[in-house]
């Protein structure tokens, strides 16, 4: 167990919908990433925030957002989905920003757009 | 981006020493060269990074050459559960994409 928890554990939704995707880091780590795992594409990053803020940006799609609250748990907003948005998103936590910090990822939410 | 290579597949058996190799010829000087395991139906799991000089602990050991453009990782005793797909990457929260690692079988 990572210590980093993501609800839903599965979404099925249908095209052009919208979901949200919870993502709560590690106690004391104040920085949060996501992940999207397609099986043609591999594990891409798509966002990082740092303590609130929008630190790094990754091929994310202008249909999707994201953001960090107060109490650090991160939130990943898709909207008009699509057939090919289908995925394993995962969220991942350090302690902190820069390279020397390890990420703890969180089990996933599988998104299945029909 | 800095960009790493590693073989697709490798096998290996139980209670045997395992060296996953990585290519990382584009490597800078402030790049660290971490490792990430991701067993199957599970979120990628952190192994151990380092800069320059070798790094143990008690997952792995990680052994980087001299001129930084290559690394191997070191499974002193392979068990069951080391397999997965193990993917070496530098700046991780930047970079693109993780890759498609290298996906380690143990046979029993």
């Amino acid at each position: 167990d990572s210590g980093v928890t993501q609800t839903p554990k599965h979404l099925i939704t249908a095209t052009g919908q919208r979901v949200t995707l919870r993502c709560s880091p590690r106690s004391g780590d104040l920085s949060v990433y996501w992940y999207q795992q397609s099986l043609d594409q591999g594990l891409q990053f798509l966002i990082q925030y740092y303590n609130g803020e929008e630190r790094a940006k990754g091929n994310i799609l202008e249909r999707f957002s994201a953001q960090q609250f107060p109490d650090l748990h991160s939130e990943l907003n898709l909207s008009s989905l699509e057939l090919g948005d289908s995925a394993l998103y995962f969220c991942a936590s350090s302690v902190a920003m820069g390279d020397t910090y390890e990420q703890y990822f969180g089990p996933g939410t599988r998104l299945t757009v029909t | 981006d800095a960009k790493t290579t590693q073989p697709n597949s490798m096998e290996s058996n139980e209670e045997e020493p395992v060296h996953l190799p990585c290519n990382h010829s584009t490597i800078s000087g402030t790049d660290y060269i971490h490792w990430y395991r991701q067993l199957p139906s599970q979120g990628p799991e952190y192994v151990i990074h380092g800069l320059t000089s070798n790094v143990n602990n008690r997952m792995a050991s990680l052994a980087i050459a001299e001129d930084r453009k290559s690394s191997t990782l070191i499974l002193h005793r392979a068990t069951l559960r080391d397999a997965a797909v193990y993917y070496c990457i530098l700046r991780p929260f930047r970079d693109m994409r993780f890759g498609a690692g290298t996906r380690l079988t143990v046979k029993p």
